[in-house]
């Protein structure tokens, strides 16, 4: 079955940067775009991305243009977002899903926490 | 682009049905079949139940229905159900490679 698994909860300091790590199994890795979509305390779901796992196309959101990295490693199935410049405001649970514009299933969620 | 719209909350009895509305433009809902809806429990990740307007996955309950008119996408939820209780997302394709949520609507099974 299709499995996404992401890395354990993060504590940053505001203007660090973060690496988030998603493991995927179950399926072609290369058959499908990963996307990044991150949920704020409290708060509805943002689209943060996507990435191509084919050729590593890559699509950001405007307001993260410049902070934000997704990658892929084919090698090992595993899809990566760095968000950098980190604010008080990125502090959110930040999930991988597998697809492009239709997600059919999605990571645990990573919790990152900005704070000084 | 700005998120779709969606009420924040909506609610019924045990049996009854209730629809959701999303709302768009017509730059993403009224432009692509590329509506998905999701279903969010507390704490836990997003659930797809529909997909492409009105299609369901595998496995979801065939009490849960999807459709569009202009752009105004729509999610029925018959013979509601106790565990039917959660948040509920549409997303739509909104062209350029983007895509768009609409703020949830928090649904409350009386």
């Amino acid at each position: 079955q299709v499995q996404l698994v992401q890395s354990g909860t993060e504590v940053k300091k505001p203007g660090a940067s973060v690496k988030v790590s998603c493991k995927a199994s179950g399926y072609s890795f290369t058959g499908y775009g990963v996307t990044w979509v991150r949920q704020a305390p409290g708060q509805g779901l943002e689209w943060m991305g996507w990435i191509s796992t084919l050729n590593g196309d890559t699509h950001y959101a405007q307001k993260l243009q410049g902070r934000v990295t997704m990658t892929t490693d084919t090698s090992t199935s595993t899809a990566y977002m760095e968000l950098r410049s980190l604010r008080s405001d990125d502090t959110a649970v930040y999930y991988c899903s597998k697809g492009d514009w239709t997600i059919d299933s999605w990571g645990q969620g990573t919790l990152v926490t900005v704070s000084s | 682009q700005s998120a779709l719209t969606q009420p924040a909350s909506v609610s019924g009895s045990p049996g009854q049905s209730i629809t959701i509305s999303c709302t768009g433009t017509s730059s993403d809902v009224g432009s692509y079949n590329l509506v998905s809806w999701f279903q969010q429990h507390p704490g836990k990740a997003p659930k797809l139940m529909i997909y492409e307007g009105s299609k369901r996955p595998s496995g979801v309950s065939n009490r849960f229905s999807g459709s569009k008119s202009a752009n105004t996408a729509s999610l029925t939820i018959s013979g509601l159900q106790a565990e039917d209780e959660a948040d509920y997302y549409c997303c739509s394709y909104a062209g350029s490679s983007t895509l768009v949520f609409g703020g949830g609507t928090k649904l409350t099974v009386l």
